[in-house]
């Protein structure tokens, strides 16, 4: 089954600064890779999300990036703000089961 | 949108006591739902898939007879967890989907607490 690592656990920034989150896959049939954001106590939110037959893709100051040959994709966040303090997780599935990464936990100093 | 309902929010019960916990796709037909365990400070451990129509598929080291889930319609799964002891206290999150190829829309979660 798939196998999705993330890192870091803890990130703390400073308001402005960029945050980047990285995770790693081990199903290359995976073809689905979203990004939720979760604030304490809150229900998960689909943030950004991108399919395997794209490299990049951006929303604001959101960006994703996948690397299908080394089964990695990466989350961008620039200017941040303090409001972009949640615990961020990644997943990938290949349609069948959704398999989350650990999170990490991102703090944006004002 | 995509809106999933979740119900209750929050429960605190004897041990012993069977909870069932309901969750709804209000604007959208879910073809699959999924139940999720969250403990704190960590990430989302899937329980279980659940189909409209048949029986749900279970994660390896979950008790089917513990967490019995129904998926009765395209618009409600439920999760019924029987004989609650302290150590099912925990974070309960479903989530569905329209079709597997598109993004989960979570419910807000239930908070179980076993006395």
């Amino acid at each position: 089954g798939e196998n999705v690592e993330q890192h870091p656990s803890t990130l703390s920034v400073q308001e402005g600064d960029s945050a980047v989150i990285k995770c790693t896959y081990s199903d290359s049939a995976s073809n689905y890779f979203p990004w939720y954001k979760q604030e304490l106590g809150k229900r998960p939110q689909l943030i950004i999300d991108i399919r395997s037959n794209v490299g990049e893709k951006k929303d604001q100051r959101i960006a994703v990036t996948l690397n299908k040959t080394a089964k990695h994709f990466s989350l961008h966040i620039t200017e941040t703000q303090p409001e972009d303090s949640a615990v961020y997780f990644c997943a990938a599935t290949n349609n069948n089961d959704m398999r989350f990464g650990a999170g990490t936990r991102l703090t944006v100093k004002p | 949108g995509a809106v999933v309902s979740q119900h209750p929010s929050w429960v605190i019960c004897k041990s012993g006591t069977s909870v069932k916990i309901e969750c709804r796709s209000l604007d959208f037909q879910a073809t699959t739902m999924f139940w999720y365990r969250q403990f704190p400070k960590q990430s989302l451990m899937l329980m279980a898939t659940s189909n409209e129509g048949s029986k749900a598929t279970y994660e390896q080291g979950v008790e089917k007879d513990k967490f019995l889930i129904n998926h009765a319609s395209l618009t409600l799964s439920t999760l019924t967890v029987t004989s609650a002891h302290p150590e099912d206290s925990s974070f309960y999150i479903c989530s569905a989907v329209r079709r597997a190829d598109q993004p989960q829309h979570f419910g807000d979660g239930t908070r179980l607490s076993i006395l």
